[in-house]
């Protein structure tokens, strides 16, 4: 059973990077789509992007102009970073995968999240 | 605000069947398939319904989906207890050329 956990800072200041690290254990990142989810408090999901394990990505229209993510499959790891952080970002934020190379936010594997505060 | 829309609450008695809505548009739901996740409180999404009407293995058959033109439905008959949890529907917009999920459905076994 493939198994995903973020890590990464837990609090970042407004106007920095958000950066988080997915990895992956028990399968190869290799021919799948990785997913970034994030859900603030006592509200709703929200799709931040995909990444496929040869770079190609997708990204949410609301958050492209900040978004970056990358993937390294010599250590079985995506990322993602978030630019200009402001408490609006405060959330928890997930990493899945896609259940098929060609499915579209079939997400059979979920990593347990992370909390990211942005506070000064 | 969601490009899917679901009803914040939803109810029902153990035993009884309920659904639960998500309405899109024509570039979304009318255009890609549908699929629900179940949300239990401090846990990751877990995946409950995908391609419209399929079910994950382990996933008990009480659980279905639907969809008709730019709408879909989750259906949960024989509710039980453990049922009680968030619940969002999620398509790709063709539009956004992204993924969109619901608001999420509330529901309360009484």
């Amino acid at each position: 059973q493939v198994q995903l956990q973020e890590s990464g800072p837990g609090l970042v200041k407004p106007s920095e990077t958000l950066s988080l690290t997915c990895s992956v254990s028990g399968g190869s990142i290799s021919t799948y789509y990785w997913n970034w989810i994030r859900q603030p408090a006592g509200k709703g999901l929200e799709w931040i992007g995909r990444i496929y394990s040869s770079g190609s990505t997708s990204y949410n229209p609301s958050l492209k102009s900040r978004l970056s993510m990358s993937v390294d499959t010599s250590k079985n790891q995506f990322s993602l970073k978030l630019s200009s952080v402001t408490a609006a970002d405060t959330a928890v934020y997930y990493c899945a995968r896609d259940r098929c190379s060609s499915c579209k936010l079939e997400f059979d594997n979920w990593g347990q999240g992370t909390l990211v505060t942005v506070s000064s | 605000q969601s490009e899917l829309t679901q009803p914040p609450s939803a109810s029902g008695t153990p035993g009884q069947r309920v659904t639960v809505s998500c309405s899109g548009s024509s570039s979304n739901i009318g255009s890609n398939s549908v699929n629900w996740y179940q949300q239990l409180p401090g846990t990751a999404p877990k995946l409950l319904i995908y391609r419209t009407n399929q079910r994950p293995s382990g996933v008990p058959d009480r659980f279905s989906g639907s969809k008709s033109g730019t709408s879909a439905s989750l259906a949960i008959s024989g509710l039980q207890s453990e049922d009680e949890a968030d619940y969002y529907c999620a398509a790709w917009d063709d539009s956004l050329n992204g993924g969109v999920f619901g608001g999420g459905t509330k529901l309360t076994v009484l």
